[in-house]
């Protein structure tokens, strides 16, 4: 499975939107991109997946380039409670691959 | 409500004993995981199962064993060949091994050598 390339920090003032960019330039065809985020001491949670299309839930947004090699997860109103580590992750068929590297620390301010 | 339980939520070991880590889920999910994260770092994968009595190393599967007689329930046993045994572990499933499965994770075990 493709690994994937994460700032390790970034801010963003509480309102406003956090945009998270994610570099994946080895993604197969078949691989999705996924997002998750954790809160210290919990279990990630789940935000949002794609293979190709921009995507949108409830909780955030997903925007896929073209090429697929990159991607940017968007929290259109950030707030207090979005400070978290953020994982961008790629998986594929083999269910046992998804490596998670060490993510986004976002810092949400007031 | 549907979702995965660790327990306990935290466990000592002493030097050279075996202990083992609980994961049961209500899910009806096919494929489970067991994750080992440190401080400041990513989740690194220990063992899968994809179906019930089948399971494959992860890539840090040294040290820890597994099994998976039951679709429900997947514990880990940390054995005293793991010699840096503490870590936060965290224990995952998706329904079926189908690459559009999200992953649903539990809240963890945190283990420390006394």
């Amino acid at each position: 499975d493709a690994k994937t390339t994460q700032p390790p920090s970034m801010d963003c003032a509480e309102g406003r939107a956090a945009n998270l960019p994610c570099n994946h330039s080895t993604i197969s065809g078949n691989e999705y991109v996924y997002w998750y985020r954790q809160i210290h001491s919990q279990g990630p949670q789940y935000i949002i997946h794609g293979l190709k299309n921009n995507e949108t839930n409830e909780m955030a947004s997903l925007i896929i380039t073209e090429d697929r090699k990159s991607s940017t997860l968007i929290l259109p109103h950030a707030t207090l409670r979005d400070t978290a580590v953020y994982y961008c992750i790629v998986r594929g068929t083999n269910a046992g691959k998804s490596t998670f590297g060490d993510g986004t620390t976002l810092t949400v301010k007031p | 409500d549907g979702g995965i339980t660790q327990s306990p939520k935290y466990l000592f070991r002493k030097e050279g004993q075996n202990v083992t880590l609980s994961c049961e889920q209500n899910l009806n999910h096919d494929a489970m995981y067991w994750y080992r994260q440190d401080p400041g770092q990513g989740l690194r994968l220990i063992y899968y199962s994809q179906i019930v009595n089948d399971f494959q190393k992860g890539d840090i599967a040294e040290g820890y064993s597994v099994s998976r007689e039951k679709k429900e329930s997947f514990p880990l046993t940390v054995t005293s060949a793991q010699k840096n045994p503490t870590a936060f572990y965290l224990c995952a499933s998706t329904k079926s091994r189908r690459e559009n499965q999200p992953q649903h994770f539990g809240d963890g075990t945190r283990l420390s050598i006394l």
